[in-house]
């Protein structure tokens, strides 16, 4: 079946532009994440959603990043005011439940880049 | 808070020898530890988990891994070595009574596998 699904797949912005990075999960599954990950580092979390709403979004770095996920499904992480520190691979990944054993799979990731 | 450290940025090893990448962690209670792999411009996928029970671990493309408890480690093995195995390894734990569900990740590893 299709995987996470991550659009566009690079994005390169001004400083203090908006931009809006999507995921599409896999179908069925009602968790969803997303994870940022810099060059030569791994992933680290940045929000979690159960359904439609935020589980926990403690990884959020500062109050211009949200994300939405409307109906459950499709989530959209949303950036405001970009600066140059905001430059990474965005990662989106979605799994069977909340049950903690649950492995994630990951999307090919949004590579943003701010100018 | 839990963490996990993978202490070699770079393993080099000749095909069809045995590998090893290391991984330790960190976390509250029992965890749950997980293996990914990354291969360029691609996500993360997923490789095994250590959830319960057995201490060794079997997952894809023939790698296993052994959970130590007293070590706190979760090395990622394979009896002989492919070249087509070089890319980035990524160990991740979750505490079992982890509400938030988040994945923390290692820095990464990077695997070399020359002919």
């Amino acid at each position: 079946g299709a995987g996470v699904s991550q659009t566009p797949s690079n994005k390169v912005t001004e400083k203090g532009k908006y931009v809006e990075l999507r995921c599409d999960p896999i179908s069925g599954h009602t968790a969803l994440y997303w994870y940022r990950q810099s060059l030569g580092q791994g992933p680290e979390f940045l929000i979690y959603f159960q359904g439609t709403g935020a589980a926990d979004d403690s990884g959020l770095p500062n109050d211009r990043f949200f994300a939405v996920r409307p109906e459950g499904s499709v989530s959209t992480l949303k950036i405001q005011r970009t600066e140059r520190g905001d430059s990474a691979v965005y990662l989106c990944a979605s799994s069977l439940g909340v049950a903690s054993y649950n492995e994630q799979f990951f999307g090919p990731g949004t590579r943003l880049t701010v100018l | 808070a839990q963490s996990v450290a993978q202490p070699e940025d770079q393993v080099n090893v000749a095909e069809g020898n045995p590998l090893t990448v290391k991984c330790t962690y960190s976390v509250s209670g029992n965890p749950y530890l997980f293996w990914y792999v990354q291969y360029p411009n691609r996500g993360l996928q997923f490789l095994l988990k250590y959830i319960t029970g057995d201490n060794l671990v079997k997952g894809s493309y023939g790698f296993e891994a052994e959970f130590n408890k007293s070590q706190t480690s979760f090395h990622l093995k394979k009896p002989s070595a492919l070249v087509s195995d070089s890319a980035l390894y990524f160990c991740a734990v979750r505490a079992m009574n982890n509400a938030g569900n988040m994945l923390t990740f290692g820095g990464g590893t990077r695997l070399m596998v020359k002919p």
